[in-house]
């Protein structure tokens, strides 16, 4: 059972919005900042979003972070099928010293 | 740019010790932390521990009585023990620079853990 909730899998069409969850409580997402990651089949996870809402060099501007309280969002605007991947959100949980991860939600692209 | 490679046994028998090493190349390994996040098959993410490049370490409670994560800048190398393995330990390990969020990855090894 992961610290972080996050839904197990979400889909959309090409060219649709997708939102993917994640939520925490007071200890992690509360009080750390949100990351989020994707990692392609077969591949290391790459960081796609850090502190909650930035973007590396190189992310494309569809996507796009939030957090709110105990919660996080990732979103995915202008769906492509190369964005079809396990999502990971991930925060520093201060009460177990540990960074904490979602279990993951696989992205289909219909 | 940096790179991470990991590098160890892919085979590991029950009861002994899993030994990976990271070397870090096209940068230097000072003025960061490395951690060790490890994904069993079919699962999720799971952190092991860092080490910041001055030796200092933080280990996941769950791991860490059997967690040891070391430094050797003069190799630009930080390497990662975990004793007393079972077939729960069988996984992927990654090894990551952490500078806001975990930013550089390894390609991953797997290791499994079976006599």
């Amino acid at each position: 059972q992961s610290v972080l909730t996050q839904p197990p899998s979400a889909s959309g069409t090409p060219g649709q919005r997708v939102a993917i969850s994640c939520s925490g409580s007071s200890s992690n997402i509360g009080t750390s900042d949100v990351y989020w990651y994707q990692q392609l089949p077969g591949t290391a996870p790459k960081l796609l979003i850090y502190r909650n809402n930035q973007r590396p060099s190189g992310v494309p501007d569809r996507f796009s972070g939030s957090k709110s309280g105990t919660s996080a969002s990732l979103a995915i605007s202008g769906l492509r099928s190369e964005d079809e991947a396990d999502y990971y959100c991930a925060a520093w949980d201060g009460s177990l010293s540990v960074w904490v991860f979602g279990g993951g939600t696989k992205l289909t692209v219909l | 740019q940096v790179q991470l490679q990991e590098s160890g046994p892919g085979l590991v028998k029950p009861s002994e010790t899993l030994s990976l090493t990271c070397t870090v190349s096209g940068g230097s390994i000072s003025s960061y932390y490395w951690s060790w996040i490890r994904q069993p098959p079919g699962k999720g993410l799971e952190w092991i521990g860092y080490i910041y490049y001055s030796g200092s370490t933080n280990y996941n409670p769950s791991l860490k009585s059997r967690v040891t994560i070391s430094v050797d800048t003069s190799k630009n190398q930080f390497s990662l023990q975990l004793n007393s393995v079972t077939p729960e330990d069988s996984a992927v390990y990654y090894c990551t620079r952490d500078d806001h969020g975990f930013d550089i990855w390894g390609q991953g090894t797997m290791v499994t853990v079976s006599s």
